[in-house]
């Protein structure tokens, strides 16, 4: 129950495209949903977070859309470009937003020029 | 503004042996968390340190254990080391009062 799934393992998409990542929860007492960004060699970078009580949360390129009766929530990378390769984590906490989190497995983006 | 500063940044160590690992906190955090992140995966939490006591564990073995300094600075401990222990281990600083996490760059342990 305190798994946090995360697919597609691994993603390419063409430079300009959109990169959709898709993460699924069981625990209902879950209530911030962070996505990281980690390059090689690097630590994790947090990129956007939503929490339960709004459906969908842009910032700039990146939109987290939230699906609460389906415990799902999802990254969409609009206008990808080769800079946003990277691996790609979503993560969940039942608290504040530091609270201990539940990582996805991750997915490895790479955008082709 | 420094960030999240950890040391070493690499290390190997012999299976049975003992290492320490230690973080530094992005300036203004008073709290530390540490989270293992093995290859091709998720990173794991294993404890927080908040006024230099544990205030949440993962489920990581007595093997791993840790101390906060009055400084905020903390480390992470592993005894007898296992093979399977080889990882990035990630510490992450913010404050006891959200804000989120800031992380480290991480120190990559190889244990043989």
């Amino acid at each position: 129950q305190q798994q946090v799934k995360q697919s597609p393992q691994s993603l390419i998409v063409q430079k300009g495209g959109i990169s959709i990542i898709n993460c699924a929860y069981e625990n209902t007492a879950f209530d911030y949903f962070p996505w990281y960004q980690q390059f090689p060699g690097k630590g994790p970078a947090l990129l956007i977070a939503i929490r339960p009580d709004v459906s969908e949360k842009k910032e700039g390129r990146f939109t987290i859309s939230f699906n609460k009766s389906a415990k799902q929530f999802s990254l969409h990378i609009m206008d990808s470009q080769p800079g946003d390769s990277a691996t790609y984590f979503c993560a969940a906490s039942a608290g504040d937003s530091s609270y201990k989190l539940i990582f996805g497995s991750g997915t490895r983006l790479l955008v082709r020029p | 503004d420094a960030g999240v500063t950890q040391s070493p940044t690499h290390l190997i160590k012999t299976r049975g042996q003992q290492v320490t690992l230690r973080c530094s906190p992005k300036s203004g955090h008073d709290t530390v968390s540490w989270y293992q992140q093995a290859l091709g995966q998720g990173p794991q939490f294993i404890f927080q340190y908040y006024e230099e006591e544990e205030r949440q564990r993962g489920n990581f073995p007595d093997r791993f254990s840790g101390h906060q300094f009055p400084n905020y600075s903390s480390e992470l401990n592993v005894n007898a080391l296992l093979l399977g222990d080889s990882a990035l281990y990630l510490c992450a600083s913010s404050l006891w009062t959200g804000a989120g996490y800031t992380f480290g760059s991480g120190t990559r342990l190889t244990v043989v």
